[in-house]
């Protein structure tokens, strides 16, 4: 089974605080993703990533960035964490472009920015 | 962009078969259909996927038109952990940016 995990479940940060969401899959995957979801609005897409080192911004890239140094890595970043970042974040991970696509989600966290 | 439309919520009884529709009027040729499932506090999870006519796997069917402006997924004999969120999705898979979740439909299954 395809497995992607996220480093924390929930998570409690201050207004300000630069964040790190890391997220791990095992599977050798080439795509990599980052979704927020609040309630009313589903899934949003942040950014993603089709290849080591290299990027693209979703639909709501404004106050993150990401960092892909491993295949098997995809960071999120909150340079400056605000209130209004308070969401669930959800890491996916999918084969390679080309081929029918399923993502794998991560459990997701719940992060609480104060 | 393919934008998908669904209902809000459905209600459920045991045992029944329960059809969520999902209108996509603007697909374009080279966009799948892919069907993902949500429990509370967790990721969705891939359902089923098709491009046209029917498919079926051992959790759900997938009923796709000819026209390929809405899709249908079915589930039959619903139980109470059928109750979740259910996003219908339409793109070619690596144009990410055009992979939108929307709201979903939440389906309640009752005893």
């Amino acid at each position: 089974d395809v497995k992607v995990t996220q480093s924390s479940r929930y998570l409690v940060k201050r207004t300000g605080e630069k964040v790190f969401l890391e997220c791990v899959q095992d599977m050798d995957h080439e795509n990599m993703f980052w979704y927020r979801q609040d309630p009313g609005l589903g899934l949003r897409l942040i950014y993603f990533s089709y290849d080591v080192k290299m990027k693209e911004k979703g639909d709501i890239p404004e106050g993150y960035s990401v960092s892909r140094e491993k295949k098997e890595r995809f960071s999120l970043i909150l340079e400056s964490a605000s209130t209004n970042q308070t969401s669930m974040y959800l890491c996916a991970s999918s084969m390679e472009p080309g081929q029918q696509e399923t993502q794998y989600f991560g459990p997701g966290t719940r992060l609480l920015v104060l | 962009l393919a934008k998908t439309t669904q209902p809000i919520s459905m209600d459920s009884y045991e045992g029944q078969e329960v059809n969520i529709t999902c209108s996509h009027n603007n697909i374009a040729t080279n966009d799948y259909i892919t069907w993902y499932q949500q429990f509370p506090s967790q990721g969705p999870r891939f359902i089923i996927q098709g491009y046209k006519t029917k498919v079926t796997n051992e959790v759900a069917s997938l009923f796709i038109p000819a026209d390929r402006k809405s899709s249908t997924l079915s589930l039959p004999r619903v139980s109470l952990s059928d109750t979740a969120v259910y996003y219908c999705l339409v793109g070619v898979p690596y144009n990410t940016d055009k992979l939108i979740f929307g709201t979903g439909t939440r389906l309640q299954v009752f005893p």
